[in-house]
């Protein structure tokens, strides 16, 4: 059963800690994508990566990280030095060529106290 | 850069009845998608119905509709026979044409059908 799957639901951490974020898929999808969602708002892009091994900074890059070492896997590191951590993150991932649409993994709520 | 703008932040409709949510967007580009996607309370992002922008002809899904009026730069998203589980967040997205293009969501429309 193919899809994007994120760990954990919910996460809860200390301020001043990193805090990694996972996001899996098996749908083949050379794109991944990482979304931060404020509460009653819409997405904006954090990092986005189209290959292994290669990655670009979305709107709001600042205070976070991405590494992508395999083509299911795009793991975001959330650091200390982002200031308003406390948010749904949501990632996704699209073919990139044929099939436009980009499919999206259930979420990851992050608060931080 | 692209936008994409959502005019109405609220929506309600009776259950069974039909419901148009608007988008309008703003481009130069003549190739490009257009996409609905559906947030329910469960937050997971489902893709509603898309349009290329070089195909007229307005698509549909099942109770989903849109119409797409490309020289108005205006996309929007009908809902016939409401459901209650339609009640969610609605985000129209736009996505240029060509490989490595993301994507430029609106700000969202959120609907809710009463009984």
């Amino acid at each position: 059963d193919g899809g994007i799957t994120q760990s954990p639901k919910y996460l809860f951490r200390k301020e001043g800690q990193n805090v990694t974020l996972s996001c899996e898929q098996n749908l083949n999808h050379d794109a991944m994508y990482w979304y931060r969602q404020d509460p009653g708002q819409g997405l904006r892009l954090i990092y986005y990566s189209q290959i292994v091994n290669d990655f670009q900074k979305g709107d709001i890059a600042e205070g976070y990280s991405v590494s992508r070492e395999k083509k299911e896997s795009f793991p975001l590191t959330v650091t200390s030095a982002q200031k308003n951590p406390t948010a749904f993150y949501l990632c996704a991932s699209s073919s990139g060529s044929y099939s436009y649409e980009q499919y999206f993994g259930p979420g990851t709520r992050l608060t931080v106290t | 850069a692209q936008t994409v703008t959502q005019s109405q932040p609220e929506m309600s409709v009776q259950e069974a009845e039909t419901v148009t949510l608007s988008c309008t967007y703003d481009t130069s580009e003549s190739d490009y998608y257009l996409f609905w996607y559906k947030q329910p309370p469960s937050r997971q992002m489902i893709l509603v119905i898309r349009q290329e922008a070089y195909k007229q002809q307005n698509a549909t899904e099942n109770r989903f509709s849109v119409n797409f009026q490309k020289a108005a730069k205006s996309f929007s998203l009908k809902i016939s026979d409401s459901q209650l589980g339609d009640a969610a967040m609605y985000f129209c997205a736009y996505r240029s044409e060509g490989y490595g293009q993301n994507f430029v969501f609106g700000p969202g429309t959120r609907l809710s059908v009463l009984p």
